[in-house]
Order: structure tokens, then sequence, then C-alpha cells
């Protein structure tokens, strides 16, 4: 079975620390996703990338960054998390070349940062 | 730009009831249509897509149909379980190569009661 695995399913940390978020995906998917989901907000994206070393800002970059050494790798980075960042964070991958095949996405990690 | 608009919920109902979670959606062209699911503290899984007009993704006994002339993708199921109980997310992607860039609605809360 296909999958995307995001390595923590809840984490907490402290503000100012720097955290990773680390997905991979066993599907050789050429774009991944990451989106934070808060409620009555839905879903928004905050990085995407179409390659290896590729990197492109979603809608709401800031704070953020993103690595993309390895096909399967898609890792997300709070460089100084503070409070406005708890929240469901999700990983999502998908192959272009398959049409509208849709996204798969991984289970989830929750961050709190206190 | 593109946008996709659900209504708002909580949703509450019996069990065996008929569902209905309107979706309407502003896109140039033709996009490509999905509902998403989302059960309590996982990720969101494909529910069910449509790539074209008149179209109708059905599974797990949830239709949509895709209409054009009212754009709209309304997801329905004929009686509900309380294992349905979920978030349920309509999304568009831009017409054209692969589903780039999904377009996520706000979400549904569904729960059915026994």
């Amino acid at each position: 079975d296909v999958k995307v695995t995001q390595s923590s399913r809840y984490l907490v940390k402290r503000t100012g620390e720097k955290v990773f978020l680390e997905c991979v995906q066993d599907m050789d998917h050429e774009n991944m996703f990451w989106y934070r989901q808060d409620p009555g907000l839905g879903l928004r994206l905050i990085y995407f990338s179409y390659d290896v070393k590729m990197k492109e800002k979603g809608d709401i970059p800031e704070g953020y960054s993103v690595s993309r050494e390895k096909k399967e790798r898609f890792s997300l980075i709070l460089e100084s998390a503070s409070t406005n960042q708890t929240s469901m964070y999700l990983c999502a991958s998908e192959n272009p070349g398959q049409g509208a095949s849709g996204y798969t996405f991984g289970s989830g990690t929750r961050l709190t940062v206190v | 730009g593109n946008s996709v608009t659900q209504m708002e919920g909580p949703v509450t109902l019996s069990e065996e009831a008929f569902l209905t979670i309107n979706c309407t959606y502003t896109a140039t062209g033709y996009p490509s249509l999905f509902w998403y699911v989302q059960y309590p503290g996982e990720g969101l899984q494909l529910l069910l897509k449509a790539t074209k007009a008149d179209d109708k993704g059905s599974n797990k006994g949830f239709e949509a149909t895709y209409r054009k002339e009212t754009t709209s993708f309304h997801l329905e199921k004929g009686s509900v379980q309380v294992s349905d109980s979920a978030v349920y997310f309509c999304a568009l992607a831009p017409s054209g190569a692969g589903s780039y860039q999904l377009t996520f609605g706000k979400g549904t809360k569904l729960s059915v009661i026994p």
C-alpha cells in the first residue's frame, strides 16, 4: 500500500526552538506539499516542491523553510518556533504524470509550541 | 483566482439519514473536483473525484456529480452510519496537467448519532 509517513504524530516544542518536521513518501511522486490545518481556516499551503532541491512558496511561507535533498523526503523547518505556529501539519504527495490523481496525505503532526 | 465554498457545519444527523454537503467552486476552464474525508486524528483521504462535466464520482456509498452549469459538486449519501462521522473537504485542481496545487474548502464536520 502506498504511503506518506510523517515522523511524529505529536510534538511539543519551546518558543524559539528550531523544529524539523519530516515527511517521507514511497510512491516515487514528484510533487510534495506542506499544509497547516487550523479550525475555521481549513488547509493552507505553506510550501511545495516539484523536484529535488526545488521549492516554491505557498500562501503562508513566513516563519517556515523547507528542504528536499532526496525525492522521497520533504522536510518542513520552523527556524524559531512561535506559539502561533501551534497547529496540525499535513504533508502530501502527488504524481502529476497521472493527471488529476489527487493527493496522498500523511497522518499529520500535531505541533504544540509552548 | 480559484476558490471553493462549502456549507458550514457542523452537521448532525441520525443514523440512516440522507446526507448532502454542498460545494460550489469558482475557476476558469474545466477543473477537476475532489472530495476528501478526514477521520478524527488522521490525515485526509481521497473519497472520490470527477475530472469532467457530468462525471459522477462514487465511493463507499457517497456520490457527487460535477455540474458545470451550476459550478457545483455536492456530496450525497443515502443512509449515513456512525462511522461516517468525519470532516469532509471539497477541493479543485485547475485545468491543465496534473492536480498541482489543490484549492480546498474549509471543511464540513459531520457527526452521526445512533
